[in-house]
């Protein structure tokens, strides 16, 4: 079972800030993590994946991954109080389905 | 941008009654999944669907449900008879392929049926 452990929160950064986002994981032989922004009463909405160690940028997110260490982080730049939301990450496995965390909640005030 | 699309958005039932819910995937994705999340919970699987068969399936998927793929497009969860605690947001998800390592993997979900169940 890929568990993914991750602080409820909430998270609460002004906007304009760097909100960092972390998640643990127990399953060595996880390969990719998909990091998922869920609005309230909104479905799961892809926003990152990562399949390697390093990092990987696209716009105002990098997300982290450190497979020595079993975490992976999500950053978000300049936040703005759009970027209010859950934010779930999770180990895929091949076809398998993915296990969600309970999620962080971040707060971005104006 | 192609997207997975769910009906109804909300569907009200008596408890022990049957539902149907309705998902169209990415039409050329192969691998179908329904999650549910009760409200204030995580998000949980409850099964996924290759090849016209069940692949795996969680413990929440008893006799209770099934799914099935009548018409190569529409993708649909089964709840014969409901329960109250069947109340929830159901979610379809779909990926093109399966293959680890690969930017295929990426699972896109549609909008959700709210059931309750009264």
């Amino acid at each position: 079972q890929k568990e993914v452990e991750q602080n409820s929160g909430p998270l609460s950064v002004p906007e304009g800030a760097i909100a960092s986002l972390n998640c643990t994981y127990s399953d060595r032989g996880s390969q990719s993590f998909f990091w998922y922004r869920q609005y309230s009463g909104k479905s799961p909405e892809l926003i990152m994946s990562i399949y390697s160690n390093g990092d990987k940028e696209d716009g105002r997110f990098t997300a982290q991954l450190n497979k020595a260490s079993q975490y992976v982080s999500l950053l978000i730049r300049d936040s703005q109080p759009s970027d209010s939301a859950t934010y779930l990450c999770a180990p895929w496995g091949g076809f398998q389905k993915l296990v969600f965390g309970t999620g962080t909640r971040l707060l971005v005030s104006p | 941008e192609p997207e997975v699309t769910q009906t109804p958005s909300h569907q009200v039932t008596q408890m022990g009654q049957e539902v149907i819910l309705r998902c169209v995937p990415i039409s050329n994705h192969l691998y179908f999944y329904w999650y549910r999340q009760i409200l204030g919970q995580k998000v949980e699987f409850l099964v996924s669907f290759y090849n016209n068969e069940i692949s795996e399936k969680s413990e929440i998927f008893d006799d209770q449900f099934s799914v099935e793929r009548p018409d190569g497009s529409n993708f649909t969860l089964k709840i014969r008879s409901t329960k109250l605690e069947d109340s929830a947001m159901y979610f379809c998800a779909s990926i093109r392929r399966g293959l680890a390592g690969a930017t295929d993997n990426e699972q896109f979900f549609g909008p959700g049926t709210r059931l309750t169940v009264l």
